[in-house]
């Protein structure tokens, strides 16, 4: 059974900080991996999304990193600004199966201060 | 692009009491739909998938059930709710190809 964990549950940083937050999840034949933000009481909005074969994404100022040998991504913000605070979730799905069954991480909550 | 609509966005409902939750989707034909629940603080739990009108998979045993009625259209549905049953219900759906997911804003229900 796939489990993803997401550390550090909760990160509280100054603005203009660059920073990293962590995915790791136990089965590595993953098909795609998908970075999302949460605002409080929203739904989720899709960042990027990382196809198995691929090794990064980059928008804007974010950038995520898989590697699936290791079972770990990263998404990387630069620049931290207070508009970046949010909930941050990851999510794997398994090749073979229905494009849409992924598994959540509980997400890190980050806190940009101005 | 597509795009989900979810409704009612907040519910308040007393214990036994019935649910009804509905999630459309534009802008896309035959998708595979999904409801997903998050509980407080917590990742999301994938509850039910459809892949046509009449179609549904369950993932985990529970007092819900699901209905396709039409080709963009996914009901949650329940006769008789448990405290148990809030949290925050949300519909997703793959773009073909790539699968990223998206998502709709969200049904809040709170049983009292």
């Amino acid at each position: 059974k796939q489990e993803v964990t997401q550390i550090p549950a909760a990160l509280s940083v100054p603005e203009g900080e660059n920073l990293v937050l962590n995915c790791s999840f136990t089965d590595s034949a993953i098909y795609n991996l998908q970075w999302f933000r949460q605002d409080p009481g929203k739904g989720l909005t899709s960042l990027l999304l990382i196809q198995s074969s691929q090794r990064e994404q980059t928008s804007g100022r974010l950038n995520a990193s898989l590697d699936k040998s290791s079972g770990r991504s990263t998404l990387y913000i630069a620049a931290s600004q207070p508009g970046d605070s949010a909930t941050y979730l990851c999510a794997v799905s398994l090749p073979g199966t229905n494009a849409g069954k992924s598994t959540f991480g509980d997400g890190t909550t980050l806190t940009v201060k101005p | 692009s597509q795009t989900i609509h979810q409704w009612p966005a907040t519910l308040v409902q007393p214990v036994g009491s019935p649910l009804s939750l509905e999630c459309t989707v534009e802008g896309t034909s035959n998708p595979n739909l999904y409801w997903y629940r998050q509980a407080a603080g917590r990742g999301l739990q994938l509850l039910f998938y459809s892949v046509g009108i009449g179609q549904i998979s369950s993932e985990v045993p529970q007092n819900l059930s699901a209905s396709r009625p039409q080709d963009r259209q996914f009901i949650l549905s329940s006769k008789k709710l448990l405290l148990s049953d809030s949290g925050f219900y949300l519909c997703a759906c793959p773009l073909t190809g790539s699968g990223e997911l998206f998502f709709g804003e969200g049904s809040r229900l709170t049983v009292l």
